[in-house]
């Protein structure tokens, strides 16, 4: 199980936000991925094994973590940034697991 | 351009009702990616349903659709697939298909297609 906190987050445009995932056991193989999700959209990877970025996605967007605590920042935020983020792990039971999302608004 | 097209979606009967969704891929070797499927349902987050290897040796499936959804692929036609039979009122959902990239995150997403399932 992936918990992701906090369910919603409220910053101003030029702030750092800071987006947790936590799993319920270890995850060893450093599959954690994150993914953005915009209304009405598909979601759009961002960032694959724990840190590395996705083809064109940029450096405002960063993944951190090991074991069972895991970090998505996004710098410099900008009205654009304002999406759900989900956290996904590859290989445990299930097979693929998301977390429950993370809505960030930028005002 | 590495494109996924979905199609295939629709009001369905639950209780014996049955699709099949398509997903039409281009711009890659498609035989050589794992594909899959996820779902989600109205105003809630992502769930992963099925996956299939890119010969077709390995399927997943999560539990809530096992025995009732069947994946497959054509890599002649550049197509995966989904059989769903059995419906239920939880099935309803937008179904994507994405392909699951080197580092085994989903880098490359469908735009989706709505199956409700209602009588």
């Amino acid at each position: 199980v992936l918990t992701q906190s906090p369910g919603t987050l409220s910053l101003s445009p030029g702030e750092r936000a800071t987006l947790s995932c936590r799993a319920s056991q270890t995850i060893a193989n450093n599959y954690l991925a994150w993914y953005q999700q915009k209304p009405g959209q598909a979601p759009r990877l961002l960032i694959s094994a724990v840190s590395s970025r996705a083809t064109g996605i940029p450096d405002k967007f960063s993944g951190s973590g090991s074991g069972t605590d895991f970090t998505l920042t996004i710098s410099r935020l900008e009205p654009e940034d304002s999406a759900v983020y989900y956290c996904q792990h590859y290989g445990g039971s299930p097979l693929y697991t998301f977390g429950q999302g993370t809505k960030l608004e930028i005002k | 351009d590495v494109k996924l097209l979905e199609s295939g979606g629709g009001l369905v009967q639950p209780a014996g009702g049955f699709l099949r969704l398509s997903c039409v891929a281009s711009g890659f070797t498609f035989n050589n990616y794992v594909m899959g499927w996820v779902r989600q349902a109205p105003g809630k987050g992502l769930d992963f349903v099925s996956s299939i290897s890119g010969w077709a040796d390995y399927t997943y499936y999560a539990d809530a659709v096992k025995g009732r959804f069947t994946i497959s692929r054509d890599n002649s036609r550049n197509t995966l697939y989904l059989q769903m039979s059995s419906l239920r009122a939880d099935d309803t959902a937008v179904y994507y298909c994405a392909r699951r990239g080197e580092t085994y995150g989903l880098d490359i997403w469908g735009q989706g297609t709505v199956v409700t399932v209602s009588s």
